[in-house]
């Protein structure tokens, strides 16, 4: 199993462009979601999937979509960078949400908007 | 609201020696679940120990143990005989049923030798 994957590992935006995070997972979990991290300020949640075709906000939303239309994909889309989405965004995946089960987080994304 | 709170944004421990982090957390569920993840400086996140609320037992992983008190919603992690490997920044998170999993800010360990 390659576990959570996430594409690109770097990216440098200029304001005001767009582009899509891409996470995928081949473990069959039905919860996946997406982190922002930044420096003092631990992970924020920005959207999280409870399934296929479910997607909800996080405490961060605004500035970012979320769509998911497979079991293995949830991509994260930035609609219009801005400098503040500067950070480094991590994907998790597990079988359920709110529950024991551990969260398998993918490498992260450095993203930087100038 | 949930909140998960840690207090020591940083601290130094030597080879060899113990040390414990601090978090408390606030939620009105009776039934949660609570985790300590570890990230190195190679970014990835890591699962170093999880417990549920509903046991009293305190969760042990090999050096790693926790202080469980749910009364006071307080959640230490404590690291026996560190090493040099577990410099790295330590979050506290708490799951339960409903909502996603919550990250506290961190707190960065330093093991010098």
């Amino acid at each position: 199993n390659a576990g959570v994957t996430q594409t690109p590992k770097f990216q440098v935006l200029k304001t005001g462009q767009s582009m899509t995070l891409q996470c995928a997972q081949d473990m069959n979990h039905e919860y996946m979601s997406w982190y922002r991290q930044d420096p003092g300020m631990g992970l924020r949640l920005i959207h999280y999937s409870v399934g296929a075709g479910i997607t909800d906000q996080g405490e961060v939303p605004n500035g970012y979509n979320v769509s998911r239309s497979t079991t293995e994909d949830f991509p994260l889309r930035l609609l219009s960078a801005a400098p503040s989405q500067t950070s480094v965004y991590f994907c998790a995946s597990s079988y359920h949400e709110g529950t024991y089960n551990e969260q398998f987080f993918g490498p992260g994304t450095r993203l930087t908007v100038l | 609201a949930q909140t998960v709170t840690q207090s020591q944004p940083e601290m130094s421990v030597q080879e060899a020696e113990t040390v414990t982090l601090s978090c408390t957390y606030d939620t009105s569920e009776n039934n949660y679940y609570l985790f300590w993840y570890k990230q190195p400086p190679s970014r990835q996140m890591i699962l170093v120990i999880r417990q549920e609320a509903y046991k009293q037992q305190n969760a042990t992983e090999n050096r790693f143990s926790v202080n469980f008190q749910k009364a006071a919603k307080s959640f230490s992690l404590k690291i026996s005989d560190s090493q040099l490997g577990d410099t790295a920044m330590y979050f506290c998170a708490l799951n339960q049923a409903g909502t996603a999993l919550i990250f506290g800010k961190g707190t960065t360990l330093s093991v010098s030798s």
